[in-house]
């Protein structure tokens, strides 16, 4: 498939164990989103990188969270010591470049990973 | 902060009828506007947007509106067909934004 792929797609964890989520882009997009939506919540912006570099961390929620893309290719979302609040479904979006037109017509998602701490 | 509201967390409309699904914005520095559609254990897919230079725009079954003054955009969908049930999430972009500003979704259900 060409589409953007996510895994695990459902991983329970206990409090306190760190997690990894990986995303694999659509093969030639060079901009990596990772977004959360927490139950109830919206999809929460989380990291965006360009290529390798992350130009935008704001939306990390906190020190524990950490992202890395190798090869301008594939990311891995890192979660250490999780908590219970982190119990959300984690997606990741890819695209070409930041066009001229909306960000979001180019925007693909996986079908997300869903994490479930205890 | 949410920038992004859709007050009306789920929707039931009868098949063939109109479905409207609305969505509030605070944020004067959007300027772009989209709808997705998301099905259970799926990514949310793109739907539908809108400039903030139109006030309207129709694809197929598929209209939004905008009423900047109002801060409003809504989804008209018509017919309705049952397998528009899904979760619909509004979504705003503003020029210069590494992301979207999503609003927290309004499930719809289509009952044939």
């Amino acid at each position: 498939g060409a589409g953007v792929s996510q895994s695990p797609s459902n991983k329970v964890t206990e409090k306190g164990k760190d997690v990894e989520l990986r995303c694999d882009p659509i093969s030639g997009h060079t901009a990596l989103y990772w977004y959360r939506q927490s139950l109830g919540q919206g999809l929460e912006f989380l990291i965006y990188f360009q290529g390798n570099s992350a130009p935008d961390k704001s939306g990390l929620p906190s020190d524990r969270f950490s992202a890395e893309r190798t090869g301008g290719s594939v990311s891995t979302l890192t979660i250490q010591r999780t908590q219970q609040e982190d119990s959300a479904v984690y997606l990741c979006a890819s695209s070409l470049a930041r066009g001229t037109t909306s960000l979001g017509d180019e925007q693909f998602f996986g079908p997300g990973t869903r994490l479930t701490v205890l | 902060d949410q920038q992004v509201k859709q007050n009306s967390p789920s929707l039931s409309v009868q098949e063939g009828r109109i479905s409207i699904l609305n969505c509030d914005y605070t944020n004067s520095m959007f300027d772009y506007f989209l709808w997705y559609k998301k099905y259970p254990a799926e990514g949310p897919t793109f739907l539908i947007s809108i400039s903030s230079i139109k006030d309207k725009n129709e694809d197929g079954r598929f209209t939004v509106f905008l009423n900047k003054s109002a801060k409003h955009l809504s989804l008209h969908i018509v017919p309705s067909q049952p397998g528009d049930s899904a979760v619909y999430f509004c979504a705003a972009d503003k020029t210069g934004a590494n992301n979207l500003f999503f609003g927290t979704g309004t499930r719809l259900t289509v009952i044939p």
